[in-house]
């Protein structure tokens, strides 16, 4: 079974532009998450969608992060502008349902560096 | 200077130790956990887990203790190899799928 699919693993980008991710779930998970991954810390979650809703987006900062999860399936995180500070690891998850107890899994995400 | 959070506390072993690994969560509502390797390059990677109404619970090679009392989780692995080397982080369900990572352990084996 095909994991979690992510594009690209990697993108430099100058403070100021836009920038985008893509993800892909693994099939038949009706729940998709973004998290981001400071340098040696844990992730944390960006937003959370169950189907096509983003049920949870309390921690996405609004103003220059944008997420879509059209037809349920494929996702895309956008930053417009991106700001130094968002140089991270940006994690897709996702898991069958939202259940707590559902077991979430991670794609290999993509590491953006903002200069 | 280096940002704090760079320094993540560090285990060291030899090939066939067994090692653990801690965690202390903040949630005394927290219901789920789960352990998490990650590899450099690579999202985190499902271990084992633990609901709150357990104590312990064992996979291959892994053990999962839970102490409600102190809030502490810990990771037991056995006979440990190189290739378990990674980053390991303790996440808590604190509410509604919603999951908060603590801070990774860096487990580090030497041959």
């Amino acid at each position: 079974e095909a994991g979690v699919v992510q594009s690209p693993r990697y993108k430099i980008i100058e403070k100021k532009q836009p920038v985008a991710f893509w993800c892909n779930p693994i099939s038949g998970h009706n729940t998709l998450y973004w998290y981001r991954q400071n340098l040696g810390q844990g992730p944390e979650l960006l937003i959370r969608y169950e189907n096509e809703e983003a049920v949870d987006d309390s921690q996405l900062p609004k103003d220059r992060f944008s997420a879509e999860r059209l037809k349920g399936v494929d996702s895309t995180l956008k930053i417009q502008p991106a700001e130094l500070g968002d140089s991270a690891v940006y994690l897709c998850a996702s898991s069958p349902n939202s259940g707590a107890t559902d077991t979430q899994y991670f794609g290999p995400g993509t590491r953006l560096t903002v200069l | 200077g280096e940002s704090v959070g760079l320094h993540l506390p560090t285990l060291s072993v030899q090939e066939g130790d067994n090692s653990i690994i801690n965690c202390a969560y903040s949630n005394s509502a927290s219901d789920y956990f789960i352990w998490y390797k990650q590899e450099s390059g690579k999202g985190p990677q499902f271990i084992i887990d633990i609901r709150s109404n357990m104590d312990k619970r064992q996979g291959q090679r892994v053990t999962v203790l839970l102490n409600k009392t102190v809030k502490h989780l810990s990771l037991q692995i056995a006979a440990t190899q190189p290739g378990d080397s990674a980053v390991y982080f303790c996440a808590e369900n604190s509410g509604y799928s919603t999951l908060t990572f603590g801070k990774g352990t860096m487990l580090l084996v030497s041959p």
